[in-house]
C-alpha cells in the first residue's frame, strides 16, 4: 500500500497569504495524485487531478505541481473560504489512499 | 446538477449487518463507476469500495474484503454498500463518490472522485 505523507499537519496563516502544501509518497505514483479540500461537517471537493489539473470550477488560485514522490498543493492567495483540510490521494496502485491531512488555519 | 443522496446508516451492534443506499441524478449513472469512502469521526478518508460502470468489476480495501458487499442497480440510479459482520471499527461516516472516468472496467482508468454525496453516519457498537 502505498503511503502519503502531508506536511505540515497545520498550516496558520493570513487571508491575502500564500499557502503550500505538501503531499510525498513513499513509492512513485506518476502523476496519479489529487487534492481534495474539506470543510467542517462538509464531504471533500476534488480540487486538482493528475497532479496539476484543476477540477471544474476550481478558482485559478489552488494550484498542483509534481510527480514521481512530491507533490505541491499552492493556494495562491488564501480566501476566507479557503480556511480547511485538505487530502491528497493517489491513484496508482489499489487500494487507491489518502494522505492523513492538513488543516490551513486561520492565523 | 449532479445529486447523490446516502440513506441507510445508524446504529448497529456488533456482528449485524446494515445496507447503505446512494440514490445518483443528474448524471448518467450507468456511465460510471461509482466509490464508497469512509471518514472514521474525527479521522482522514479511506476507500472502501469500487464498482465498474455496469456492474462486472469490483475492487475492495482488505480491511472490509469479505464482509462488505459494493453493487448498483442502474435502472434504479442507485448505489450500495451491503456491510455483514460489522465491527467497531467500521464506525465512520460513509460517501458515495463518482467517477470521472466513464466507461471503464479497471482501476487504472478510474480514482477521481469529482463529485460526493453529504455522507451517511454508521455507529457500530452494543
Amino acid at each position: 500500500e502505498i503511503v502519503l505523507t502531508q506536511s505540515p499537519a497545520t498550516l496558520s496563516l493570513s487571508p491575502g497569504e500564500r499557502a503550500t502544501l505538501s503531499c510525498r509518497a513513499s513509492q512513485s505514483v506518476s502523476s496519479y495524485l489529487a487534492w481534495y479540500q474539506q470543510k467542517p461537517g462538509q464531504a471533500p471537493r476534488l480540487l486538482i487531478y493528475d497532479a496539476s489539473d484543476r477540477a471544474t470550477g476550481i478558482p485559478a488560485r489552488f494550484s498542483g505541481s509534481g510527480s514521481g514522490t512530491d507533490f505541491t498543493l499552492t493556494i495562491s492567495s488564501l480566501e476566507p473560504e479557503d480556511f480547511a483540510v485538505y487530502y491528497c490521494q493517489q491513484r496508482t496502485n489499489w487500494p487507491w489512499t489518502f494522505g492523513q491531512g492538513t488543516k490551513v488555519e486561520i492565523k | 446538477q449532479v445529486q447523490l443522496v446516502e440513506s441507510g446508516g445508524g446504529v448497529v451492534q456488533p456482528g449485524r449487518s446494515l445496507r447503505l443506499s446512494c440514490a445518483a441524478s443528474g448524471f448518467t449513472f450507468s456511465n460510471y463507476g461509482m466509490h464508497w469512502v469512509r471518514q472514521a469521526p474525527g479521522k482522514g478518508l479511506e476507500w472502501v469500495a469500487l464498482i465498474s460502470y455496469d456492474g462486472s468489476n469490483k475492487y475492495y480495501t482488505d480491511s472490509v474484503r469479505g464482509r462488505f458487499t459494493i453493487s448498483r442497480d442502474n435502472s434504479k440510479n442507485t448505489l450500495y454498500l451491503q456491510m455483514n459482520s460489522l465491527r467497531a471499527e467500521d464506525t465512520a461516516v460513509y460517501y458515495c463518490a463518482k467517477d470521472t472516468a466513464p466507461y471503464c472496467s479497471s482501476t487504472s482508468c478510474y480514482g477521481v472522485l469529482d463529485y460526493w454525496g453529504q455522507g451517511t453516519l454508521v455507529t457500530v457498537s452494543s
